[in-house]
């Protein structure tokens, strides 16, 4: 039983575009949301989170929206860059719980 | 910088082998947890201890068991390895149960 929902698997952007993911999720407990990115041979390391109080998080060309009544979030990355190639997840967890990850997006960015 | 550290990162046995993986972190965070990334990538939680306490425990064979001596440290044993063990298997830490912090992963290999 999937809980975290991701869209889409992969994704193909050229240089200088933007980039938008998806994540739906099921449970109204969950409080916490962070997306990570994975790179080959790495594991994933934090990219960007966001808590249920708020609906929009950015840091430098990393964005996230978090609508609590229709239970997404979206990761957006402007000036997508070749760098950011690599396997996004969303996840969900609310307080003291392990986090639920989505399915992952891989993402390619084409100069 | 690497502050989770898993040995060994490739290890390929055979059917019915004794495996073992080691993690320690160097965060002083109180809870850490075992994750397998499976060939879709995707992330499902296997273990989580807080303190020397399993705190979750989801719905994983029985062959497989996490050890810890210490906070720092969590390892995992699986007993007998079967072919549908073939993953990464990803240690993390987390100081409040918020951001997880990812090792770079051991990948296992079952002939």
């Amino acid at each position: 039983q999937q809980q975290v929902r991701q869209s889409p698997q992969s994704l193909t952007v050229w240089e200088g575009g933007t980039t938008v993911l998806t994540c739906s999720y099921e449970d109204s407990t969950f409080n916490y949301f962070p997306w990570y990115q994975q790179f080959p041979g790495e594991g994933p390391a934090l990219l960007i989170s966001i808590l249920s109080v708020s609906d929009k998080k950015e840091d430098g060309r990393f964005t996230t929206f978090f609508n609590k009544r229709e239970k997404k979030l979206s990761l957006h990355i402007i000036d997508s860059q070749p760098g950011d190639s690599a396997t996004y997840f969303c996840a969900a967890a609310n307080s003291g719980t392990y986090q639920r990850f989505g399915t992952g997006t891989k993402l390619q960015v084409v100069p | 910088e690497t502050a989770v550290f898993q040995t060994p990162n490739y290890h390929v046995t055979q059917v019915g082998n004794e495996v073992s993986f080691n993690c320690k972190q160097t965060l002083g965070h109180d809870t850490m947890y075992w994750y397998k990334q499976d060939s879709k990538k995707l992330l499902k939680i296997m273990f989580s201890y807080n303190n020397k306490q399993l705190i979750v425990n989801e719905t994983v064979p029985r062959r497989f068991s996490p050890q810890s001596s210490d906070k720092a440290h969590l390892n995992l044993r699986i007993k007998s390895v079967e072919p549908e063990d073939s993953a990464v298997y990803l240690c993390a830490s987390s100081p409040r149960g918020d951001t997880l912090y990812f090792g770079a992963g051991t990948r296992l290999s079952v002939l």
